[in-house]
Order: C-alpha cells, then sequence, then structure tokens
C-alpha cells in the first residue's frame, strides 16, 4: 500500500458526461502528479500541482481540469467525455518537487461507453 | 525532449533465474533521475528502485539491482532469484530535469515478465 488513495475505483458513464476522479496524497506530501494510462498511447503525465499550485501541465485535453484543496487532496474533473477517454488514471504523490519518489495511488478506471 | 526506450515487450524467466529488463534513454540533461515501477495485473503501480545521474554506485533494492551505464545511456533492471510473484509488467521512467522546472516522469512502454515454475 502506497498511502495515496483515489476514489472511485472503477468508473462506468456514457459519452458527453462530466466526472470527477479524487486522489488523496500520502501524509506530508505536497505534490500530486496526474498520469493517464491507455493502450495506444501508455502512461502520459496530465498535470502537476505542489501545494496547492499548478506547476506543469502535460499533455492535457482542455475538456480536463484539475485542482489540489488546501488539505492536499486533489480532484481531476473530465468533461464532455469521449470514448477515447477511457483509461486508467493513476494519482502520485511526492514530499516535494526536487528529487523525491513518486509514489502512485491504485488508479481509477474510467470505462466510458 | 526526453524519451524512454524498452525493447523488450515480454520476457519469460525460470523461477529463482535473475533476469535483466533493459531500458536506454535519451536526455541532453547533465543532472536527472531514473525510475523502475511494477504493474501486476491488479494495476497499481509499485516503485521498485531510483538511480540519480550523479550516483556513483548502482542501486540496490532487495532482490532489485539497477545497472546504470551512463555512457551508453541504459539503465538495465536487474532481478535476482525470481518468483512467480514477479510476474508483471515493469516499466523503465525518466524524471524531467531540474533545469526544466519539471518534475513529471516520462515512461517506456513497458516489458511484460513471466515467471514460469
Amino acid at each position: 500500500d502506497s498511502g495515496v488513495t483515489q476514489t472511485p475505483k472503477h468508473l462506468i458513464t456514457a459519452t458527453g458526461q462530466r466526472v470527477t476522479l479524487r486522489c488523496s496524497p500520502r501524509s506530508g506530501d505536497l505534490s500530486v502528479y496526474w498520469y493517464q494510462q491507455s493502450l495506444d498511447q501508455g502512461l502520459q503525465f496530465l498535470i502537476h500541482y505542489y501545494n496547492g499550485e499548478e506547476r506543469a501541465k502535460g499533455n492535457i485535453l482542455e475538456r480536463f481540469s484539475a485542482q489540489q484543496f488546501p488539505d492536499l487532496h486533489s480532484e481531476l474533473n473530465l468533461s464532455s467525455l469521449e470514448l477515447g477517454d477511457s483509461a486508467l488514471y493513476f494519482c502520485a504523490s511526492s514530499v516535494g518537487i526536487a528529487t523525491d519518489t513518486q509514489y502512485f495511488g491504485p488508479g481509477t478506471r474510467l470505462t466510458v461507453l | 525532449a526526453q524519451k524512454i526506450t524498452q525493447t523488450q515487450p515480454g520476457m519469460f524467466v525460470q523461477e529463482k533465474e535473475a533476469v535483466t529488463l533493459d531500458c536506454t534513454y535519451d536526455t541532453s540533461d547533465q543532472s536527472y533521475g531514473l525510475f523502475w515501477y511494477k504493474q501486476p495485473s491488479s494495476g497499481e503501480m509499485i516503485f521498485l528502485i531510483y538511480q540519480g545521474s550523479y550516483d556513483e554506485q548502482n542501486a540496490t533494492e532487495g532482490r532489485y539491482s539497477l545497472n546504470f551505464q551512463k555512457a551508453r545511456k541504459s539503465a538495465n533492471l536487474v532481478i535476482s532469484a525470481s518468483q512467480l510473484g514477479d510476474s508483471a509488467m515493469y516499466f523503465c521512467a525518466m524524471r524531467e530535469s531540474f533545469n526544466t522546472g519539471r518534475r513529471a516522469l516520462t515512461f517506456g512502454s513497458g516489458t511484460r515478465l513471466q515467471v514460469q515454475p
């Protein structure tokens, strides 16, 4: 158990809908990263937050957004969902932003029908 | 841009044997970090081992060791005394450079390891 929690574990929804994925980092970790794992794209970085502020964006679609709250948990919002958004979404956390290892949560498997 | 290459889509190894999973990387940075993660069929990503570009010694964590050859830009994972529970997907990853200010991981395509009894 990495100490990173993600909810829900599974999510099934329809095209055009909006969903919210939630992540709680390990106790004491200030950085939260979101990654998407799909069969065709592999593991891709989406976005990084540190202590409530956005630090870096990767291949995140405009239909996707995220935030990190004062209690350091983070939410990833996916809207106008398409079939191609079906993937495993991981949250990872680390203590800071320098040389720390990123520990991954169990992931949320999103299926868009 | 950084790139991680894992050329072995699948590997087989006999239980109790050692196995090496290959990873090569491409970066123009002098300072970087290399990681290996394990993803069992259940889906979670488990951190195994880390090597910093300035570390002079190869990293070791229990049965895992990282064969780091900086000049060749390779960071191969060696698993000694394979166990059935080692059957999983293994990903090599690089943390983006300190110069860019980005700390995200760039992943390779993975190697599926199957340990046979």
